[in-house]
């Protein structure tokens, strides 16, 4: 069982659309990372949760300490928000990555 | 700023040569850490540094060799190029505290044939 899990693994949706991105993670971990790789490759830091909620603009990072998982949520999401979004757990200074979700809004 | 910088962007290997990834940040980070991405996978840690003169191995170190000897620099070398090391290479800088942003380069794309 990988430590990082996230789910799905491929989402495509209607822009406008509310999306949902969910990550569970293991014993150990003691904060999450949400990044999101554009098609070009690049990789942009989103949210880093240790517990609660974030939000900046239309995402909004939630995690749950209890049960060891944390969603990424996009409010009105538009063709730009495509991209591979990767949580990633933190242990130790270290960081655990998922496997990344491939998101497509479609316009 | 210019952030975390690589370089080349773009290498073609042949099987056996040897080459130097360059990673350079200028925020003064102490945390740099070097990933793989192949393709359909997570990223994977080949080697970190928290400091200066300090550097420890990742979850895929084999075939690499990294050196910390600045703040700002932190190459990753491939010894004996290997097809098995097609792959995008990231480097990675942050502070040391736990919910420090993490920073990436633009990465650097290595075919080696």
């Amino acid at each position: 069982k990988n430590e990082v899990e996230q789910s799905p693994q491929n989402l495509t949706a209607q822009e406008g659309e509310f999306i949902t991105i969910n990550c569970s993670y293991s014993v150990g971990i003691s904060a999450l990372h949400w990044l999101q790789q554009h098609p070009g490759g690049g990789i942009v830091s989103l949210f880093m949760l240790s517990s609660g909620k974030k939000k900046h603009g239309r995402l909004i990072a939630t995690i749950n300490i209890q049960e060891k998982h944390s969603s990424l949520h996009i409010t009105a999401s538009h063709p730009r928000d495509s991209a591979v979004y990767i949580c990633a757990g933190v242990r130790n200074y270290q960081l655990i990555w998922g496997a990344g979700t491939k998101l497509i809004i479609k316009p | 700023n210019a952030g975390v910088t690589q370089t080349p962007k773009f290498q073609v290997l042949k099987t056996g040569q040897s080459m130097t990834l360059q990673c350079a940040q200028d925020m003064n980070h102490e945390y740099m850490s070097w990933y793989r991405q192949d393709p359909g996978m997570g990223l994977r840690l080949i080697h970190y540094s928290v400091g200066a003169g300090i550097t420890d191995q990742g979850e895929v170190p084999n075939g690499y060799n990294v050196s910390r000897s600045t703040t700002e620099d932190f190459p990753l070398r491939l010894l004996s190029a290997a097809p098995s090391q097609t792959s995008v290479y990231f480097c990675a800088s942050r502070n040391s505290g736990l919910g420090e942003t993490q920073y990436f380069g633009p990465g650097t794309r290595l075919l080696v044939l």
